[in-house]
């Protein structure tokens, strides 16, 4: 089956700094990527969803600014969270879409990304 | 508004027991639904992928239904194991890619 990678797996930074995170497809190539977050005991969150090659297009409510994008590749997309604070603590998603257009289009995703931000 | 509802929103059961996990979906139309799991800290798998017209589909232990008249689609895991213990999240997907997800059952199966 798919597989999707993330790196790290979990991170700790000062308040003030940048963390990024990377997503991979690893056998397989991916034209769309999205990453997600995901609060304790709550569903995951879209925040925002990566062509390759194109600028991200952001939900609603999600800084472009804070969280960049860039995805350069068809198997690497990274998500760069800069100025970190503590309230962007949380546990970051990616995933990367297979079958682009039928039916059984689907989503393979990443183990996730845990921020820790002090 | 498109929405996924699932229940019941926690659920604990003994080693070896049945359970059944419920979806009601409003999102029409839809692609495909799908059911995946997550362990605590791991980022979703999928389990099973279906077409709005299939009834039903299996993964090992796990069979899910769909029934795209009354919106509802079911996750049966059959003969639970420690291991089945996660969250358990139904995901609609409309045409748009956007995926719209439940808020997931979380199932604790104890010894």
């Amino acid at each position: 089956g798919a597989v999707v990678s993330q790196h790290p797996s979990w991170v700790i930074c000062k308040s003030g700094t940048s963390v990024k995170i990377e997503c991979r497809s690893l056998d397989f190539q991916a034209t769309t990527m999205f990453w997600y977050r995901q609060f304790p005991k709550q569903s995951l969150m879209l925040m925002a969803t990566s062509n390759e090659g194109s600028k991200a297009t952001y939900e609603q409510g999600v800084e472009k600014d804070k969280f960049l994008i860039n995805h350069a590749s068809l198997t690497l997309s990274t998500l760069t969270v800069t100025s970190a604070h503590p309230e962007d603590s949380s546990f970051y998603i990616c995933s990367a879409d297979t079958l682009a257009g039928t039916l059984q289009e689907t989503q393979y995703f990443g183990p996730g990304t845990r921020l820790l931000v002090l | 508004k498109n929405q996924v509802e699932q229940s019941p929103q926690s659920l604990i059961i003994l080693e070896g027991k049945n359970c059944t996990l419920q979806c009601n979906y409003t999102v029409s139309p839809f692609s495909n639904l799908r059911w995946y799991k997550q362990d605590t800290g791991r980022g979703p798998v999928s389990l099973t992928i279906m077409t709005f017209s299939e009834n039903t589909k299996s993964n090992g232990r796990y069979t899910a239904t769909l029934d795209a008249d009354t919106k509802q689609s079911s996750l049966h895991i059959t003969a639970s194991q420690l291991s089945d213990s996660a969250s358990y999240i139904c995901v609609v997907s409309p045409p748009s890619y956007k995926l719209i997800f439940g808020s997931g059952t979380r199932l604790l199966v104890r010894p």
